[in-house]
């Protein structure tokens, strides 16, 4: 059974610092891995889709990597801002495509 | 090109009742996916549908739960004689064509249970 692991699981940094957030996983045999933000009672925001044949994706200040036989992703999030205060959340989709497992998410706080 | 629209936003019942979530996914969008968030747990995949098909029900509970996705209008999840412990976020998500595309999120409906 699939099992998605962040670490850690909150983190509080000031504003213009550099982070790394984790995203662990039991079982490589993925199709794809996304990374998405969750705001306070709000729905999620896709961030980054990592297909399994690639091993990054970049999105502005955003880079996602992806090792998929040691069951690792990383999202680096450059330049923090006040803004990127929210909780994040991994999700591995299925090897059949159809169903997303997701992390307990790492709630990020940035202040000014 | 309006995102996934979910309805009602809010939703309280009391034991006993049921309720009905509805989700309308992304134009053009032919696969809906419904998760639940339960306080102070992760997103559990529920069901997973495209027009008229139930393509896995993996996530849903046996009893009391059924989803569909008619060929018009929008997903339906539906929960019979609710319980408290039904209580939680209850998200939609839609992609295009084949499975494994990239999931679009709708707002959630966020259900209570009295």
């Amino acid at each position: 059974k699939q099992e998605v692991t962040q670490i850690p699981a909150a983190l509080s940094v000031p504003e213009g610092e550099n982070l790394v957030l984790n995203c662990s996983f039991t079982d490589s045999a993925i199709y794809n891995l996304q990374w998405f933000r969750q705001d306070p009672g709000k729905g999620l925001t896709s961030l980054l889709l990592i297909q399994s044949s690639q091993r990054e994706q970049t999105s502005g200040r955003l880079n996602a990597s992806l090792d998929k036989s040691s069951g690792r992703s990383t999202l680096y999030i450059a330049a923090s801002q006040p803004g990127d205060s929210a909780t994040y959340l991994c999700a591995v989709c299925n090897q059949a495509g159809t169903a997303l497992i997701f992390g307990k998410g790492t709630t990020l706080s940035v202040s000014s | 090109n309006a995102g996934v629209m979910q309805n009602p936003r809010h939703l309280v019942r009391r034991r006993g009742q049921e309720a009905r979530l509805r989700c309308s996914p992304m134009k053009g969008h032919s696969h809906v996916y419904w998760y639940r968030q339960l306080p102070e747990e992760g997103l559990k995949f529920m069901v997973y549908l495209q027009k008229e098909n139930i393509i896995d029900e993996s996530g849903m509970p046996k009893e009391r739960f059924s989803a569909e996705f008619p060929k018009e209008g929008p997903s339906i999840l539906r929960i019979q004689q609710v319980v408290r412990g039904d209580s939680a976020a209850y998200f939609c998500a839609s992609s295009p064509g084949l499975a494994g595309n990239e999931q679009f999120f709708g707002p959630g409906t966020r259900l209570t249970v009295l």
